[in-house]
């Protein structure tokens, strides 16, 4: 079975400052990471995902995640956010072995002026 | 070019009564699934199809069905709703495979009275 930590469930950061929300796995087989961005009475969006390959991923909006497979990590980071950026955080892993991805609980990023 | 679209967007209703919330994607996706996002943000799967064929069936009453009349729809019927059920729900579709990113709708704000 897989599951997901956010360890944080809120983040506050001034604007233009560097943010990073942390995310942790837990699973037995090769597993496919992402992370998802829900702005305020929208769906979530696809913000970057690992597949395989290269440990840095970069994603939009200028956010990237770096895969850590002996940390079990995935944690997401900007290194200037902006009052835009004010939205709820979802890191999720799936696999080859299982139909369903597996969501954190979401870290709320809040930007302070 | 809405490529997931629910509806209604907002369901607004009285404890007891049945009701539906319709989704479509035109993404060409082969499976589709539903969400229950609490008010705490948290995501929980109900349901997934793949090619009209149900794959998962998370622990949800029976009061709530899922139909799916081809692969590009798949509806959401709850009966004899009650307090509890009050959410939003959001329908998702992807590519089949762990590593396929999934394209969300915009959600249904379920408010029960």
């Amino acid at each position: 079975a897989q599951s997901v930590t956010q360890l944080d469930s809120q983040v506050p950061v001034f604007e233009e400052a560097p943010v990073e929300l942390r995310c942790n796995y837990s699973s037995s087989v090769s597993v496919y990471l992402f992370w998802y961005v829900q702005y305020p009475n929208q769906g979530l969006q696809l913000l970057l995902k690992y597949l395989s390959g290269s440990t840095l991923v970069k994603g939009i909006n200028g956010f990237e995640a770096e895969f850590n497979k002996s940390q079990t990590s995935f944690h997401l980071r900007k290194p200037s956010v902006h009052i835009s950026d004010t939205a709820e955080y979802f890191c999720a892993v799936s696999s080859d072995q299982d139909d369903k991805i597996i969501f954190g609980k979401g870290t709320r990023l809040h930007i302070l002026p | 070019d809405t490529a997931v679209s629910q509806t209604p967007k907002y369901l607004v209703t009285q404890m007891g009564n049945d009701k539906s919330i319709k989704c479509e994607q035109n993404l060409g996706h082969d499976t589709m699934y539903w969400y229950k996002q609490d008010s705490k943000k948290f995501l929980k799967i109900m349901f997934s199809y793949n090619n009209k064929e149900l794959i998962i069936n998370e622990t949800v009453p029976n009061r709530f069905s899922p139909k799916s009349p081809d692969k590009a729809h798949l509806n959401l019927h709850i009966n004899s709703l009650e307090l509890g059920d009050s959410a939003v729900y959001f329908c998702a579709s992807s590519r089949t495979g762990g590593n396929q990113p999934q394209h969300f709708g915009d959600g249904t704000r379920l408010s029960i009275l």
